[in-house]
């Protein structure tokens, strides 16, 4: 069975540093791996994804991702903080040819001006 | 925008009421999935409706039911609503694919308070 996890349920940073969420997979066979943000009272933006092509996944506005098999993480990073980067953010992993995907806790990211 | 739509926006029941929520799907998308995300929780799978028939089920009891019409929109009906259905509920349309579901693009959601 898959799941994921998310190491912290809060984050903080200062605007312009920068961001690092964590999340660690399980899964038998290969994932495919999002991290979506979610701002209060909207539904879930994708921000990027991994599907078995380049380990290192560009998403928008600047965000970006490594799959790592061998730590089984798929870490979420941003050079610089923005005051707009201030949502809560998931990571989801889900199965080739699967009918579901699973959620993490969600990491709330808080930027101090 | 992502190109689905919920209805209503926000909704009030009281506890053993029925319930339905609308998707309306992306253009070109033939799967729908329903979450339910509870307040400071990541969105928990429902069930996911491909080409008008259930794909696939979460862990939720058969008060929860769906439909998806041949233009892809669909319903979710909760029946019996106990307090803990209290939640956010998303729609997310995909394009099913030889290699299987493809990226979910979410709704809005239906903010259901049940008292």
């Amino acid at each position: 069975a898959q799941s994921v996890t998310q190491l912290g349920s809060h984050v903080s940073v200062s605007e312009g540093a920068l961001v690092l969420l964590r999340c660690n997979y399980s899964s038998s066979v290969p994932p495919y791996l999002f991290w979506y943000v979610q701002y209060p009272n909207q539904g879930l933006q994708l921000l990027l994804k991994y599907t078995s092509a380049a380990t290192l996944v560009k998403g928008i506005n600047d965000f970006e991702a490594e799959f790592k098999k061998s730590e089984t993480s798929f870490h979420l990073t941003k050079p610089s903080a923005h005051m707009s980067d201030a949502a809560e953010y998931f990571c989801a992993v889900s199965l080739r040819g699967g009918f579901k995907t699973i959620f993490g806790a969600g990491t709330r990211l808080f930027v101090k001006a | 925008e992502t190109g689905v739509t919920q209805s209503p926006t926000h909704l009030i029941k009281t506890r053993g009421q029925q319930v339905t929520l609308r998707c309306s799907s992306q253009s070109g998308h033939n799967t729908v999935s329903w979450y339910q995300q509870a307040l400071g929780q990541g969105p928990q799978f429902i069930f996911q409706y491909y080409r008008e028939e259930e794909n696939g089920r979460g862990n939720f009891p058969p008060r929860f039911s769906g439909l998806q019409f041949p233009n892809y929109s669909s319903e979710l009906n909760v029946n019996a609503l106990e307090l803990d259905d209290s939640a956010l509920y998303l729609c997310a349309s995909s394009l099913r694919d030889v290699g299987g579901t493809d990226t979910q693009y979410f709704g809005p959601g239906t903010r259901l308070t049940v008292l």
